[in-house]
């Protein structure tokens, strides 16, 4: 059992590149997240999706898109990236709206120069 | 605003030495509280949910204990692989799920 994978596991770009960050579970959950985690700064929410279909912005949204492309996957897309987007970046997943657990992907460290 | 504050920081402790972490938060509606551990280079694990004041769970070594305002992170005993970052989230109506900025522990033999 996979669980939630996230592709690639490493990436640098340079000032003003775009990319996306892939996610994926296998676990049939509704709700997915992305956060960012940076050192001292706990893990921020950056967008969420509680079905598929639906998107929410979180704490940190600016210089970010998400796509919940069907219930498997939610993607993160980095238009123009800047050098404050440099960070890890985890893909969460949850089973159910309410009292549920959410499971994390290894995470992507992203470093933008 | 929904807010979760965890403290202390970091914390150091001597191998047997009890403590308790704490996480506060403020939440339109809960939903659940979480405690994860998160080891360097690696996604958080979740270790307890927690759903109404007065809950408590344990796990080995931790217990968690739920209020209206606060949960607390007890540690009875602890060994050097007890060594993590510990994260507090919290979920709310909309289902956002927000964390606080974790305690970082060392526990030394």
């Amino acid at each position: 059992n996979a669980g939630v994978t996230q592709t690639p596991k490493f990436q640098v770009l340079k000032t003003g590149q775009s990319m996306t960050l892939q996610c994926a579970q296998d676990m049939n959950h509704n709700s997915m997240y992305w956060y960012r985690q940076d050192p001292g700064m706990g893990l921020r929410l950056i967008y969420y999706s509680a079905s598929e279909g639906t998107t929410d912005k979180g704490e940190v949204p600016n210089g970010y898109n998400v796509s919940r492309l069907n219930k498997r996957e939610f993607s993160l897309r980095l238009e123009s990236a800047a050098p404050s987007q440099t960070s890890v970046y985890f893909c969460a997943s949850s089973p159910l709206r309410g009292n549920t657990e959410a499971f994390f992907g290894q995470g992507t460290r992203l470093t933008v120069v | 605003e929904d807010q979760v504050t965890q403290s202390p920081e970091a914390l150091r402790l001597q191998e047997g030495e009890s403590s308790s972490l704490n996480c506060s938060y403020t939440v339109s509606g809960l939903r659940g509280l979480f405690w994860y551990r998160q080891d360097p280079g690696k996604g958080p694990e979740f270790l307890f949910t927690l759903y109404s004041a007065g809950e408590e769970k344990e796990k080995e070594r931790l217990k968690a204990t739920l209020t209206k305002k606060e949960s607390f992170l007890h540690i009875t005993a602890p060994k050097p692989e007890d060594s993590a970052t510990y994260l507090c989230a919290v979920r709310n109506v909309t289902d956002k799920l927000i964390f606080g900025t974790g305690t970082r522990l060392q526990v030394f033999p």
